[in-house]
């Protein structure tokens, strides 16, 4: 089967560091994506890693590591805007076909 | 730029009916993946259309089925409707197949009762 696992929620403080990490069993893989979601709005994206490593993008990092089937996201200096759902999801290439499997997400409460 | 969009916002159906979802993809991008998002869950993969051609389908019964236009916008249908199809139903577009960045619009609140 097809799985990827997060915690179901985390809180911090404006300010902290807080790091989401995300293990997946797929049959296809491609690359880990991160999506970010408030409360009743669209997902948006917010990093991809194809590669083994780290990458920055601002307040937000992300990580991978293939061989261990497992990647994080990483955010600092906390905002109160952060306060969202955020998804790991892998991208899956299975035949012709460009898809996302997405993770159950991890709920961000941050607290003044 | 137009962003993506979809409609309606809302939609309340008896189970049994039959419902069309909307979907405008972002300027310029020719392929739409379509998820479902059951409350508290991630978004689960039902197809993707790639140049008016279905590119691929998750785990759905034939009941629910697509449509992609030469402008590639996108029609998400559902026929037979169950309580448990109660969800969101978000749209993504992306430009082209080997794109990993999609673009999701807000989505409709679908509710069978």
């Amino acid at each position: 089967g097809q799985s990827l696992e997060q915690p179901s929620e985390v809180t911090a403080v404006e300010g902290a560091i807080v790091q989401i990490n995300c293990t997946y069993q797929t049959s296809g893989f491609y690359g880990l994506s991160w999506y970010q979601q408030h409360d009743g709005g669209a997902p948006t994206f917010l990093s991809y890693n194809a590669l083994d490593g780290l990458e920055e993008t601002g307040r937000f990092s992300s990580f991978l590591s293939r061989s261990d089937s497992y990647g994080y996201l990483l955010l600092q200096e906390l905002q109160m805007k952060d306060s969202a759902s955020y998804f790991c999801a892998v991208r899956d290439k299975g035949g012709a076909t460009n898809k996302l499997i997405f993770g159950t997400g991890t709920l961000l409460a941050v607290q003044p | 730029e137009t962003g993506v969009t979809q409609s309606p916002t809302h939609l309340i159906k008896t189970r049994g009916q039959q419902v069309t979802l909307r979907c405008s993809s972002q300027s310029g991008h020719n392929t739409v993946s379509w998820y479902q998002q059951a409350l508290g869950q991630g978004p689960q993969f039902i197809f993707q259309y790639y140049r008016e051609e279905e590119n691929g389908r998750g785990n759905f019964p034939p009941r629910f089925s697509g449509l992609q236009f030469p402008n590639y916008s996108s029609e998400l249908n559902v026929n037979a409707l169950e309580l448990d199809d109660s969800a969101l139903y978000l749209c993504a577009s992306s430009l082209g197949q080997e794109s990993y960045e999609q673009y999701f619009g807000p989505g409709t609140r679908l509710t069978v009762t």
